[in-house]
Parts: C-alpha cells; sequence; structure tokens
C-alpha cells in the first residue's frame, strides 16, 4: 500500500534556526500538497507541487519536489514562534483522494 | 477563510451511546471528506463523497457510518460507540484550485468515549 514517510517525527529548534523536514515514498508521487496543522487546530494548504524538481517560495517557506517525483521537502529559514505546529505532505492515490504522511511536529524554542 | 463547519467541537459520551457528529459547508463544493487523527499523528480517510447521494469508505476502516443527502451536510454516525472510537474527527470539503484539489478543513470535533 502507499507510505508516505516525514522525517523527522519531531524537530525542537531555538527561534532563528532553521528547520526541514523531508518527506519520502516507496512510489512516485503524483503532485504534493503541503499543510500546516497549528496545535489544537486544523489542517490549513500551504502549497502544491506537480513538477519534477520544482522549487517554490513562500516567505520564509522554501518547498521543493524531488527530481525523481519520490520526494519533497520544505525548509524554514530563520523559524519564529509562529511557525509552531505539525506539517504534513499529502499525495493523491488513485482515487484522487490526499493521503497524508506521518507529519512532523516542529517546536519553536523562545 | 473557508466557511466548513463541525458540531460539536468537543464531545464526552458513555461505551454504547448512539452518536451523530455534524459537518455543513457553504462553498457548495461537492467532494467531501471525514478524516480521523489521534493526538499527534497523521490524519487517516474514513469516508468521503463525491456529492449527493455517494457515499464511499476510505483507507482505514471504521465501523462509523455517513450519508450525504443534500451537498452542504455530510454527517458522520456511530451506532454504539466505544473506547476505541475516541479520537479526533476532521471533516473536509475540496474544490478545484488551478488544476488542483484543495482541501479546506472544519475545526474537528474532539470525541471521548468513556
Amino acid at each position: 500500500g502507499q507510505q508516505v514517510m516525514q522525517i523527522p517525527q519531531y524537530q525542537h529548534v531555538q527561534e532563528g534556526e532553521d528547520f526541514t523536514t523531508y518527506c519520502n515514498s516507496s512510489t512516485t508521487l503524483s503532485n504534493i500538497q503541503w499543510y500546516k496543522q497549528r496545535p489544537g487546530g486544523h489542517p490549513v494548504f500551504l502549497i502544491q507541487l506537480v513538477k519534477s524538481g520544482e522549487v517554490k517560495k513562500q516567505k520564509r517557506l522554501t518547498f521543493q519536489f524531488g527530481e525523481a517525483k519520490k520526494n519533497s521537502s520544505l525548509h524554514i529559514t530563520a523559524t519564529q514562534t509562529t511557525d509552531v505546529g505539525t506539517y504534513f505532505c499529502a499525495d493523491l492515490t488513485g482515487a484522487n483522494n490526499l493521503f497524508f504522511g506521518t507529519g512532523t511536529r516542529l517546536t519553536v524554542i523562545p | 477563510e473557508a466557511d466548513i463547519y463541525q458540531t460539536p467541537r468537543y464531545l464526552v459520551i458513555g461505551t454504547g451511546k448512539k452518536i451523530t457528529l455534524e459537518c455543513s459547508q457553504t462553498m457548495g463544493h461537492d467532494k467531501m471528506y471525514w478524516y480521523q487523527q489521534d493526538p499527534g499523528m497523521e490524519l487517516h480517510l474514513i469516508h468521503y463523497s463525491y456529492g449527493v447521494n455517494s457515499t464511499e469508505k476510505g483507507d482505514l476502516s471504521s465501523e462509523s457510518t455517513v450519508s450525504r443527502i443534500r451537498t452542504e451536510h455530510f454527517p458522520l454516525t456511530l451506532e454504539s460507540a466505544r473506547p476505541s472510537h475516541t479520537s479526533q474527527y476532521l471533516c473536509a470539503s475540496s474544490e478545484w484550485d488551478r488544476g488542483f484539489e484543495k482541501l479546506f478543513f472544519g475545526s474537528g470535533t474532539q470525541l471521548s468515549v468513556l
């Protein structure tokens, strides 16, 4: 079955440090979406990547899709306390539903 | 921000009770979903619907059932709740945006079965 693993599972960083989460799949990904879920909140859409090798930026966030479309990454530069939350990648299944990765929980220490 | 609402926000009930979790959206979206999420864990798709009178089972087996009589309403029912059903239940709807499907989530229902 489909497996989308994210590493690390947890990450604690000092405010101002950079942070990266990696999303790895055993199969070729059709496209990748990234969501952020604040503690106690619900997932909120961040971005979608479609093309092999694609890179997109949103302010301090940089999203990348691997050349072989089997992995993706989210990098945050100079983390802030507002970045706290769990970051999920998600891929479309054959039934056109989103299959979510295991998530990376980010804690930012002020 | 999307207009998708879930009630109740929190629910604590005893074993054996029948419950219905409500989900409504005012965006006219055809496709809707129910995900189950344990604290700090990934989301598992338990049900989805393509539109009125359409209901499908998701990737994770669930003892719950759903119905879709109206476009805006997608309730989830547990006939006899058990402690193993304790979890957060997230409802979502989706729209096509520039060639891809984008999900909007409700605030969730945190269910505790004693």
